[in-house]
């Protein structure tokens, strides 16, 4: 069975920094692009990042450009985001997502979410 | 940056009849469009990819069509647990989601 779960959300002020981490299993991760995704409270969805199979190419909304890092580690099975110089703006649940292999921007399995709030 | 929009806002149907939710697109998207089901407090979940492909496991009274920049969802026979936001999403330039459409069981 597929399985994301994230973790590292939390509280934090303005100006600091969130790793969040996302551990894969039931499937062999390597294989597959990656993406984050964040969703504002009572907001919609937002495409935050993504990253390549092997972690040699990612992309990045232009929100986030120059303040999150997107990085894997296949021999760990693990999807990062790195957030710094936060913002209340950013304030939201990240979600991991598995790519569809034929339609990588599609993502087909998402974590529960890590919750994150930019606060003073 | 493409632009999807929905429509409805919301919509309230009783089980069993048809719904039909929409997606407009600012410029084509050619049939790089994805459906996605958000029910309460849970994550998104996967119903349709290249505008018509239902995902595995997502029951066939989920179908898509269109292509370019028009695109719809129908739920053929609405049940209780179809209640959700239903978000349309492009993946030709970029990734972007519409606003989405909350779907009310009467």
């Amino acid at each position: 069975e597929v399985q994301l779960v994230e973790s590292g959300g939390g509280l934090v002020q303005p100006g600091g920094s969130l790793r969040l981490s996302c551990a894969a299993s039931g499937f062999t991760f390597s294989n597959y692009w990656m993406h984050w995704v964040r969703q504002a409270p009572g907001k919609g969805l937002v495409w935050i990042s993504r990253i390549d199979s092997d972690g040699r190419t990612t992309a990045y909304v232009d929100s986030v450009k120059g303040r999150f890092t997107i990085s894997r580690d296949n021999a760990r099975n693990s999807l990062y985001l790195q957030m710094n110089s936060l913002r209340a703006e950013d304030t939201a649940m990240y979600y991991c997502g598995r790519a569809i292999p034929t339609a990588r921007g599609v993502s087909d399995h998402w974590g529960q979410g890590a919750l994150v709030t930019v606060s003073s | 940056e493409i632009v999807m929009t929905q429509s409805p806002a919301a919509l309230s149907l009783s089980p069993g009849e048809r719904a039909t939710l929409s997606c407009r697109a600012s410029q084509s998207v050619n049939s790089y469009l994805a459906w996605y089901q958000q029910k309460p407090g849970q994550a998104p979940r996967l119903l349709i990819y290249d505008a018509s492909t239902r995902a595995t496991g997502i029951p066939a009274r989920f179908s898509g069509g269109g292509s370019g920049t028009e695109f719809t969802l129908t739920i053929s026979s609405l049940q209780s647990e179809d209640l959700a936001v239903y978000y349309c999403q492009q993946y030709n330039h970029w990734i972007t989601f519409g606003q989405g459409t909350r779907l009310e069981i009467k």
